[in-house]
């Protein structure tokens, strides 16, 4: 059974940091991996995508990467600002018995204080 | 991309009642996937929804308690029936498009 862990669960940090948040995986077999965020009360937004044959994407400030083989995935985010305060989700696909899956982490909680 | 409503936004609805959630995808889509965010966990999948077809669940859900229909390639409900407190949960309605999941705004249910 996949199970996905993200450490830290919660993370505080003054605006301009630098910082790494990670998402572990049980299982390689998965079809690629995304990242989203989710404000308090709303729905996820995706933020990047990576397959399974890929490293790594990029899309602004943020840079995901990927190791299959040891089952883990970082999202750094660049100086980081107040407004990226939400809780960060990854979550890998799965294609079990003819139908497909996201499992998700539990989320980190990340504040970006002014 | 896809963009995704959903009604309600939120409701409160009394134990061993019925709710009704809609969801509207703004383009056509073979799966439809319906999750639940119970308190301070993570998303959990219930069940995929394929026009024409009976829905697929997952362990431990059920057509009796979470019947879902989708009459066309845009649209899918999930009735969350015969409520408990324990059901208070968001419940999110998913598609894919390419190789992208996108998620609706979500229903927050609370259960009294």
């Amino acid at each position: 059974k996949q199970e996905v862990t993200q450490i830290p669960a919660a993370l505080s940090v003054p605006e301009g940091e630098n910082l790494v948040l990670n998402c572990s995986f049980t299982d390689s077999a998965i079809y690629n991996l995304q990242w989203f965020r989710q404000d308090p009360g709303k729905g996820l937004t995706s933020l990047l995508l990576i397959q399974s044959s890929q490293r790594e994407q990029t899309s602004g400030r943020l840079n995901a990467s990927l190791d299959k083989s040891s089952g883990r995935s970082t999202l750094y985010i660049a100086a980081s600002q107040p407004g990226d305060s939400a809780t960060y989700l990854c979550a890998v696909r799965l294609f079990q018995g003819g139908s497909e899956k996201l499992v998700f982490g539990k989320g980190t909680k990340l504040t970006v204080n002014p | 991309s896809a963009v995704i409503s959903q009604k309600p936004s939120r409701d409160i609805c009394q134990r061993g009642t019925s709710l009704t959630i809609q969801c509207q995808v703004d383009s056509q889509v073979t799966m439809m996937f319906w999750y639940r965010q119970q308190p301070g966990q993570s998303l959990t999948l219930i069940a995929t929804a394929n026009q024409g077809s009976e829905a697929t669940y997952e362990s431990g859900f059920v057509i009796d308690k979470f019947p879902i229909s989708r009459p066309n390639l845009t649209f899918s409900t999930l009735t969350v029936s015969n409520m408990s407190p324990e059901d208070s949960s968001i419940y999110l309605c998913s598609v894919r498009a390419q190789e992208t999941q996108y998620f609706g705004p979500g229903t927050r249910l609370l259960v009294l």
